[in-house]
């Protein structure tokens, strides 16, 4: 079945610093997703990417569609402490109608 | 503009009770899909409907649980005969159509805890 590895799992950073994490996949998508998930809450939908190769930002917050459509980048400039949470990415291909959700990036900013 | 409206927030059941969980889509929303989470975990997809269908539930189990979303009313997750394996918190989310250019937009869950 479809899989999708998130790294890094959890990341502790300093206030003030960018942030990198991608997400790839066992097979090509055609849309990503990107969310943030605090403790308690449902996901909140961050950016949304259709097309190979498209770059969106949303904030400090810029997300990737890569080329090859089997993986996926979100960088978050500057962070602070609000930023704390869960990223998790999510893909779907043209053969089903579900998102595939990848296991999360636990981020901890330290201030 | 409501979100995802789920409830409850909080389910506790006992072994071998039924537990139903609903969930309002957003306005103008049609199509919706529910999902699982256990702690420290990714979204585990159960299962896609759309207003008086199932088009996907591949992720449900094949027994005990069911799901509905009726052409008036919430869509209803309902699992039979819970046991203590299926504490988890439960995530519906809802897209304005089908297709990969209308992305889900979630509800703040339903935490079952079966005792």
């Amino acid at each position: 079945g479809q899989q999708l590895n998130q790294s890094p799992q959890s990341m502790f950073i300093q206030e003030g610093e960018d942030v990198s994490m991608n997400c790839t996949s066992s097979s090509i998508f055609n849309t990503w997703l990107w969310y943030k998930q605090d403790p308690g809450e449902g996901p909140v939908l961050l950016i949304a990417l259709y097309k190979a190769g498209e770059l969106t930002s949303n904030g400090r917050l810029t997300a990737q569609f890569g080329i090859t459509r089997k993986d996926s980048f979100l960088n978050i400039s500057a962070s602070i402490p609000s930023d704390v949470g869960i990223y998790f990415c999510a893909g779907a291909d043209s053969g089903t109608y579900k998102y595939i959700f990848g296991t999360g990036t636990r981020l901890k900013v330290l201030a | 503009n409501a979100g995802v409206m789920q409830n409850p927030r909080h389910l506790v059941r006992r072994r071998g009770q039924e537990a139903r969980l609903r969930c309002s889509p957003m306005k103008g929303h049609s199509h919706v899909y529910w999902y699982r989470q256990l702690p420290e975990e990714g979204l585990k997809f159960m299962v896609y409907l759309q207003k008086e269908n199932i088009i996907d539930e591949s992720g449900m189990p094949k027994e005990r649980f069911s799901a509905e979303f009726p052409k008036e009313g919430p869509s209803i997750l309902r699992i039979q005969q819970v046991v203590r394996g299926d504490s988890a918190a439960y995530f519906c989310a809802s897209s304005r159509k089908g297709g990969f250019d209308s992305p889900l937009h979630f509800g703040n869950g339903t935490r079952l805890t079966v005792t």
